[in-house]
């Protein structure tokens, strides 16, 4: 099953608003990381924050994580048509060669 | 441009027939990955390596073989064996399995 859930599944925003994705998991992490996936593209890494962090910028972009309540969020402010794609949040497993367990996704609709 | 280049871009199966996707990397990447995403869905791990000529199955490798005996190349072969083939297949690399994932753009599957 997957690690990750997200909400919501899927939001749609105007240009110039903010947007925020939440994701909770399941079990202890060593860090979470998001990703975005334009329609029918591979995935492409946003930011990491790590277990010991609770709030990481980038950019428009900042994450927070709760690891009392298993939870992260990830804010895009001033958003842009451009931003329209699905995010993902994903932990990884180190004992497991590194592989990533990702939640559903939700997919951003930015509308110009 | 260093990357991860994923062909052919869409591939159709006939019954009974096994099938190969290319994976090719020039980032000097030690690890890399095999996922499988279904629509709507995040993505789940079919095979990942960590060295050259060594491979370990992941959640959902039924059906699914794999080879690792070049650093930069990582093909997958969807076998007879995989009943529910049709899905978008995605290959990514990393530095090791500590760090972020990069993604190719993926193989679109499809039984004739």
């Amino acid at each position: 099953s997957q690690q990750g859930e997200e909400d919501p599944q899927a939001l749609s925003i105007q240009e110039g608003e903010n947007a925020t994705m939440n994701c909770s998991y399941k079990t202890s992490i060593n860090n979470l990381q998001w990703y975005r996936q334009n329609s029918g593209r591979g995935l492409v890494h946003l930011i990491l924050i790590r277990s010991n962090e609770r709030e990481k910028h980038s950019g428009r972009l900042r994450v927070t994580l709760d690891t009392s309540k298993k939870s992260s969020s990830l804010l895009i402010t001033a958003s842009r048509a451009a931003d329209t794609a699905s995010y993902f949040c994903a932990t990884p497993r180190y004992n497991q060669g590194g592989k990533l367990i990702f939640g559903q996704g939700t997919e951003l609709s930015v509308k110009p | 441009d260093g990357g991860i280049t994923q062909s052919p871009k869409y591939l159709f199966r006939k019954e009974g027939q096994n099938v190969t996707l290319s994976c090719e990397q020039n980032l000097n990447h030690d690890a890399m990955y095999w996922y499988r995403q279904d629509p709507g869905q995040g993505l789940r791990l079919i095979y990942y390596s960590q060295i050259v000529n060594d491979f370990q199955k992941g959640d959902i490798a039924e059906g699914y073989s794999v080879s690792r005996e070049k650093k930069e190349s990582f093909p997958l072969t969807v076998t007879s064996a995989q009943k529910n083939p049709t899905a978008f297949y995605l290959c990514a690399s990393s530095i090791d399995r500590h760090q972020p994932q990069h993604f190719g753009d993926g193989t679109r599957l499809s039984i004739l």
